[in-house]
């Protein structure tokens, strides 16, 4: 198995532009979680899927932060306008809701917004 | 909700000394509590972790420790080596049918020194 796939990986924009990080959760987990992690405020989970229906988006932010999950396979985490406060490394994680909890991260999108 | 506090931010050893990282939580439902651990530029990993029907739990040198009772676990290193530099996460979960989310610590520094 090819574990979490993320992309991009590096990401650099101007502020104001929208920027679309993508995930490709390991097959077979049915939870998806989005995570952004600064040195200020550590790891902070954003919003989790639980079979592609949003459970928990209280971590989002504010409105310029969407995600969405249309499939089992694939899921987006959209920032619209891009902020230079919104750079941060963003982890895409999935799992089991049946099983012990284990989370599996992917390598993470460093987003740096000028 | 859950909130998790964890100490120190910053551990630092020589190389063969013992290492110990402490958390507490504060939801007496919760019940699964692994620790991560990321190297500098790299995803969080999965560690050890311990459900809470289990005081202790060993995997080489590394060992994890639950009281429930006082709702705070740690993570215990032994021997350690320039390699096991890195920073550490606890997390906690709260029981499956419930929310599947976990919540992080702010994560403990920890230099080897050789």
């Amino acid at each position: 198995d090819a574990g979490v796939i993320q992309s991009p990986r590096h990401e650099v924009t101007e502020m104001g532009q929208e920027v679309t990080l993508r995930c490709k959760p390991i097959s077979g987990h049915n939870s998806l979680f989005w995570y952004r992690q600064t040195m200020m405020r550590g790891l902070e989970l954003l919003i989790y899927f639980n079979n592609n229906v949003p459970i928990d988006d209280s971590g989002m932010p504010e409105d310029r932060f969407s995600a969405k999950m249309p499939n089992a396979s694939f899921s987006t985490l959209k920032i619209q306008p891009s902020e230079p406060r919104d750079s941060a490394v963003y982890f895409c994680a999935s799992g089991w809701t049946s099983g012990i909890g284990e989370q599996f991260f992917g390598p993470g999108t460093r987003l740096t917004v000028l | 909700g859950e909130n998790v506090e964890q100490h120190p931010s910053t551990l630092s050893v020589q190389e063969g000394d013992s290492a110990v990282i402490k958390c507490t939580y504060s939801d007496s439902a919760s019940n699964y509590f692994p620790w991560y651990k990321q190297e500098l530029g790299k995803r969080p990993q999965l560690i050890i972790d311990i459900r809470s029907n289990v005081g202790e739990k060993k995997d080489q040198r590394i060992a994890v420790t639950l009281n429930k009772t006082a709702k705070h676990f740690s993570l215990h290193i032994t021997e350690t080596q320039p390699e096991d530099s890195a920073v550490y996460f606890c997390a906690a979960r709260g029981p499956q049918g419930g929310s599947e989310k976990l919540v992080f610590g702010k994560g403990t520094k920890l230099t080897v020194n050789p």
